[in-house]
């Protein structure tokens, strides 16, 4: 497609149930990251991959966050077992080559009731 | 490790006026520095990068940055403010192996009529 996309839009799950975080790159672009958004802070990393191989998870918090690219295309950030503190922007970057620019998505606004 | 500091969080200047937004980093090897701006509830945008080709770098809508490796610093300025450059700004820093970026966190700019 023409941009980074990400979806859903917003997503209010209630403390407790599993979600899944959508991310289309652009085509073509070799890597993806997962970053989140504080409310007023900067994007925080949470992992990338090259194609389909995940090269650092260093940046997610616990367990109960994952991330894959199986196809080296879309990607999937779950969360399980969520918890109120999970409520951020999620957002999603992709970078034709090593060194970026990277493009955002319009990202993911999560809120856990 | 790398890390990047964006010094004042909120800039206010008057329609015309220099913008000056300051960003220092840190890190152990040549980085990639980059601006972006984020309008409000939307996804960030580039504005420009340094990937050592030129220490003066020019962006869209009229904003340019200068590195410069001995102050470690990579402020971003325009000539004269308009109303619509009123948004967040955030410089980040990659390494230039490719990777995460790291941002700061972020100076807000308001342009006053």
């Amino acid at each position: 497609g023409a941009g980074v996309s990400q979806s859903p839009r917003y997503k209010v799950t209630k403390r407790g149930q599993d979600v899944a975080l959508r991310c289309d790159p652009i085509s073509g672009h070799v890597s993806l990251y997962w970053y989140r958004q504080a409310l007023g802070q900067g994007p925080e990393f949470l992992t990338y991959f090259n194609y389909e191989a995940q090269q650092d998870k260093s940046g997610l918090p616990n367990d109960r966050f994952s991330a894959e690219r199986p196809e080296g295309s879309i990607s999937t950030l779950t969360i399980q077992r969520t918890e109120q503190r999970d409520s951020a922007m999620y957002r999603c970057a992709s970078s034709l080559e090593l060194g970026g620019p990277d493009t955002f998505g319009s990202g993911t606004r999560l809120t856990v009731v | 490790a790398q890390s990047v500091t964006q010094l004042g969080s909120h800039v206010s200047v008057s329609e015309g006026a220099l913008v000056l937004l300051r960003c220092n980093y840190s890190s152990s090897v040549p980085p990639y520095l980059f601006w972006y701006v984020q309008y409000p509830n939307q996804g960030l945008q580039l504005l420009l990068k340094y990937t050592s080709a030129a220490t003066l770098v020019k962006g869209i809508n009229g904003f340019e940055a200068e590195f410069k490796k001995s102050e470690t610093s990579f402020h971003l300025t325009k000539p004269s403010a308009h109303m619509s450059d009123a948004a967040e700004y955030f410089c980040a820093v990659r390494g230039n192996q490719g990777g995460k970026l790291i941002f700061g966190q972020g100076t807000e700019l308001s342009v006053k009529p």
